[in-house]
């Protein structure tokens, strides 16, 4: 079945430090892949998504690009700040209206 | 509007009750999933629903759980007898139908069994 591998947390930055959150999947077919972030004691959010491969996804100055030869679907941000201390899931949907498969989610610190 | 709205946002109830988690979703979204989140394994789509059909409910973890949407406004999950491992937080979600799009999440019913 389709599965979502993210990098084991916690991780933890200074400000301003440069972010990457690996992700790779495995599923059939062309699957639209996402980013979620989750704040404390909330729901997620949709952070940024791919809908086919060499797509890139980009908001709030977090891009990831959709790679399909490498089943990769990595998140970075230049340069974080400490309102960006969340935790991230990767997520993918497999196609038609099915539901999304997370990944276990990275928690992000940012220390200022 | 509103988003989607879960209630309770908090239930704590003793080993072997009925516990009822509620959802509405946004309106004019056609898909509707229920998902678990604990420490141990994430997030778990438990159930989705299309136009109120039930489609996929292999993530239902036992025949405790049970879902229903009566009407396109809402959604129950239903857990009897409860247990303590179901404690966990519960997600409903909502969408358009089509790949591709954007779930949007209510905030949680956090659930503690004792």
């Amino acid at each position: 079945g389709d599965s979502v591998t993210q990098m084991e947390g916690p991780v933890t930055l200074s400000e301003e430090a440069f972010l990457t959150i690996n992700c790779t999947y495995t599923a059939t077919g062309y699957p639209s892949l996402f980013w979620y972030v989750q704040y404390p004691g909330e729901g997620l959010q949709l952070l940024l998504k791919a809908t086919k491969a060499d797509d890139k996804g980009s908001n709030k100055g977090f891009e990831a690009t959709y790679r399909k030869e490498t089943t990769s679907f990595h998140l970075e941000k230049g340069s974080v700040q400490v309102s960006d201390s969340a935790v991230y899931f990767c997520a993918l949907q497999g196609g038609g209206a099915d539901g999304l498969t997370f990944g276990k989610g990275t928690h992000l610190i940012i220390q200022p | 509007d509103a988003g989607v709205i879960q209630s309770p946002r908090h239930e704590v109830t003793e080993m072997g009750q009925e516990v009822t988690l509620r959802c509405k979703p946004i309106s004019g979204h056609n898909s509707l999933f229920w998902y678990r989140q604990t420490m141990m394994r994430g997030l778990e789509l438990l159930i989705y629903f299309n136009n109120n059909v039930p489609i996929d409910d292999s993530g239902m973890p036992e025949d405790r759980f049970s879902a229903k949407m009566p009407n396109a406004s809402f959604s129950t999950l239903k857990i009897q007898p409860s247990e303590p491992r179901d404690s966990a937080v519960y997600f409903c979600a909502s969408s358009s139908l089509g790949g591709g799009t954007e779930a949007f999440f209510g905030q949680g019913t956090r659930l503690t069994v004792v």
